[in-house]
């Protein structure tokens, strides 16, 4: 069975900028969640998206945006890129529909914004 | 709210040794989750081991186990016989029965000496 992917792997960006990553979770997972990773403020949690829907959603301003399609893929969007959001961003999917639940992570994407 | 602390931001352990890394957690929820991963240089989130809040028996995976102490709030990560492959970040995290929102510590870096 296939892992969580996402692509692209590596992105480098400059200010101002707006960036799309996609996430495609395990088959048969409808819960995909995304982190964001830094060395100053550790894993943040994003956004859940379910069955197409927003679940949960963490404290982030509204230049981060995602979505799910019908097929579970998902892809989150920063508009309006700031030197700040130079992150590892994680998706992880996951089979529960309701937590607690064990989630399976992908490789990230690492963003650079120059 | 859900909190996650790790106090030991870097450990050392000589190899084929055993090692203990801390995590204690806070929620009000009766139902939850305790999960470990581990983080190599690459950045990908490997799941080590899961303890349900209701399990009344410690989890073990293997080289890894769970020290679980529900009154004390602490979900300890044991790894015995230490291998230099187990350098890496770990991250203790928990979900709630809200979904599957990760709340994440801010992680224990382990380095394992030849």
């Amino acid at each position: 069975k296939a892992g969580v992917t996402q692509t692209p792997r590596y992105l480098i960006k400059t200010r101002g900028q707006q960036v799309t990553l996609s996430c495609s979770p395990i088959s048969g997972h409808r819960s995909v969640s995304w982190y964001q990773q830094t060395p100053g403020q550790g894993l943040q949690f994003l956004f859940e998206y379910f069955s197409e829907t927003q679940r949960n959603k963490g404290n982030f301003p509204g230049r981060f945006s995602g979505r799910q399609f019908s097929n579970s893929r998902s892809e989150m969007n920063v508009s309006t890129l700031e030197l700040g959001d130079s992150a590892l961003y994680l998706c992880a999917s996951s089979f529960v529909a309701g937590g607690p639940g064990e989630q399976f992570f992908g490789p990230g994407t690492r963003l650079t914004v120059l | 709210a859900q909190k996650i602390t790790q106090t030991q931001p870097g450990m050392f352990v000589q190899e084929k040794e055993a090692v203990t890394l801390d995590c204690t957690y806070d929620t009000s929820d009766q139902s939850y989750g305790l999960f470990w991963y581990k983080q190599p240089s690459s950045g990908e989130m490997i799941f080590l081991i899961y303890q349900g809040s209701y399990d009344e028996q410690n989890a073990t995976e293997g080289r890894y186990s769970l020290n679980f102490q529900k009154a004390r709030k602490s979900a300890n990560l044991v790894i015995s016989a230490s291998q230099l492959g187990d350098s890496a970040m770990y991250f203790c995290a928990m979900s709630a029965n809200t979904g599957n929102q990760f709340y994440f510590g801010t992680g224990t870096s382990l380095t394992v000496i030849p």
